[in-house]
């Protein structure tokens, strides 16, 4: 079956730019969705379609996907911006997840 | 307002059977695929099974085909998962959630937990 791969956690100071990648055989052939999710909240989608950012995401939140890896890019990050981040792709006719990457705002 | 909310989760002893319900509004589930994720305590996302928007084809995760059955009653607005032979790692929350334009996940329950346990 068809696998996502995140790294488990990242850090990053405020104001700074993170990027979080997500990993998966061609995955620059597939769309590739972004989700956040905070403690104790259902998900939120921040980006679709690789690079598209649905109404009400702020600008600082941007993606790319090339390759075999997705990246999600805050820029100017945020303390709110501290969440649990999912990539998630279809293969055939099954979603995917990756296993998340938690952002900590130090 | 497009509003999704789930019920039906509760605790369970293993082999025994439950379903969830969906109920929707604020849109159609004639135009719209739904899915069921659900998240285990702790860790991540786990899609579960999705209904097309005609309703004709289903689609489930390995881990449930078999045992879960996700349908639908558009008259209702109101997505169903049955679930059966329940295990003790079926125990998660259970979101339901829309199928969007772009293929994402666009629209999200509060998600129902449903605990496995003997």
């Amino acid at each position: 079956s068809y696998e996502l791969t995140q790294t488990p956690s990242v850090s990053v100071s405020p104001g700074q730019t993170v990027g979080i990648t997500c990993s998966g055989d061609k995955l620059g052939d597939k769309d590739v969705s972004w989700y956040q999710q905070k403690p104790g909240q259902s998900p939120v989608v921040v980006i679709c379609q690789n690079t598209k950012r649905p109404s009400g995401i702020p600008e600082r939140f941007s993606g790319s996907n090339s390759g075999s890896t997705a990246t999600l890019t805050i820029r100017g990050t945020q303390a709110m911006d501290e969440a649990d981040y999912y990539c998630q792709a279809w293969d055939s006719s099954s979603v995917v997840f990756g296993g998340g990457t938690k952002l900590t705002v130090l | 307002q497009v509003q999704l909310v789930e019920s039906g989760g509760g605790v369970v002893q293993p082999g025994r059977s439950l379903r969830l319900s969906c109920a929707v509004s604020g849109f159609s589930l004639d135009y719209y695929g739904m899915h069921w994720v659900r998240q285990a305590p702790g860790k991540g996302l786990e899609w579960v099974a999705m209904i097309t928007y005609d309703g004709r084809n289903e689609h489930y995760a390995d881990s449930v085909k078999g045992r879960f059955t996700i349908s639908r009653d558009t008259s209702k607005k109101t997505v169903y998962l049955q679930m059966s032979s329940l295990r003790v790692d079926d125990t998660a929350v259970y979101y339901c959630a829309r199928d969007g334009a772009s293929r994402e996940v666009d629209v999200w329950g509060l998600g129902t937990t449903v605990t496995v346990s003997s």
